[in-house]
């Protein structure tokens, strides 16, 4: 079974400072890829997705994500964080075609203006 | 605003209780997935409906259950309810397997 680790579970930072938060996955096979985020009492959106070519993506708001296959690893950044930032971020996983996500148990940021 | 609504947005039950939850789908949305998302954690897949069957389930007993309707919305059913069904109870719908739309969730609390 897929599983999705993120060891940041509660990030503080100030405004402008830069965002790196960790996510690893365990799957040996292809996999979906997603970032979502969760603003204090709104809905879970979508950040960004990766299904294949360039590892490097680009989501909304300034968000982008690299998947290192070699390191299971789809670590979401910014480069300068902002008050509005301050939200739930979960990373998930599937393979291609599935109908479900593995999601991990989100890394809470608070960013102090 | 996602277009998927979810209804009630919180409620509370006693152990042993059944509680039936819905969702309404975004318009042109023809799947729907539940989803429980327990304090602290990430959510978790209960199962998905496809053309009004269930179409995926994740590791959840089979007092979880489900219907979708022919207009796409659907019920989230959870009978002899137990403390740790505590949880938000997350709808999303999609186009087949495409990205998900979710909902804002119901709370439900279990005494």
């Amino acid at each position: 079974a897929q599983s999705v680790s993120q060891h940041n579970h509660h990030v503080i930072l100030s405004e402008a400072a830069s965002l790196e938060l960790g996510c690893n996955y365990s799957y040996g096979g292809t996999v979906n890829l997603f970032w979502y985020v969760q603003y204090p009492g709104q809905h879970l959106q979508l950040l960004l997705k990766y299904f294949s070519g360039d590892p490097l993506v680009k989501g909304i708001k300034g968000f982008e994500a690299e998947f290192i296959k070699s390191k299971f690893s789809f670590n979401l950044r910014k480069p300068s964080v902002q008050w509005s930032d301050t939200a739930e971020y979960f990373c998930a996983v599937n393979e291609p075609g599935a109908n479900n996500l593995f999601f991990g148990t989100g890394t809470r940021l608070t960013v102090i203006p | 605003e996602t277009g998927v609504t979810q209804s009630p947005t919180h409620l509370i039950k006693t152990r042993g209780q059944q509680v039936t939850l819905r969702c309404s789908s975004q318009s042109g949305h023809n799947t729907v997935s539940w989803y429980q998302q327990a304090l602290g954690q990430g959510p978790q897949f209960i199962f998905q409906y496809y053309r009004e069957e269930e179409n995926g389930r994740g590791n959840f007993p089979p007092r979880f259950s489900g219907l979708q309707f022919p207009n796409y919305s659907s019920e989230l059913n959870v009978n002899a309810l137990e403390l740790d069904d505590s949880a938000l109870y997350l709808c999303a719908s999609s186009y087949y397997t495409g990205e998900l739309f979710f909902g804002e969730g119901s709370r439900l609390t279990v005494l």
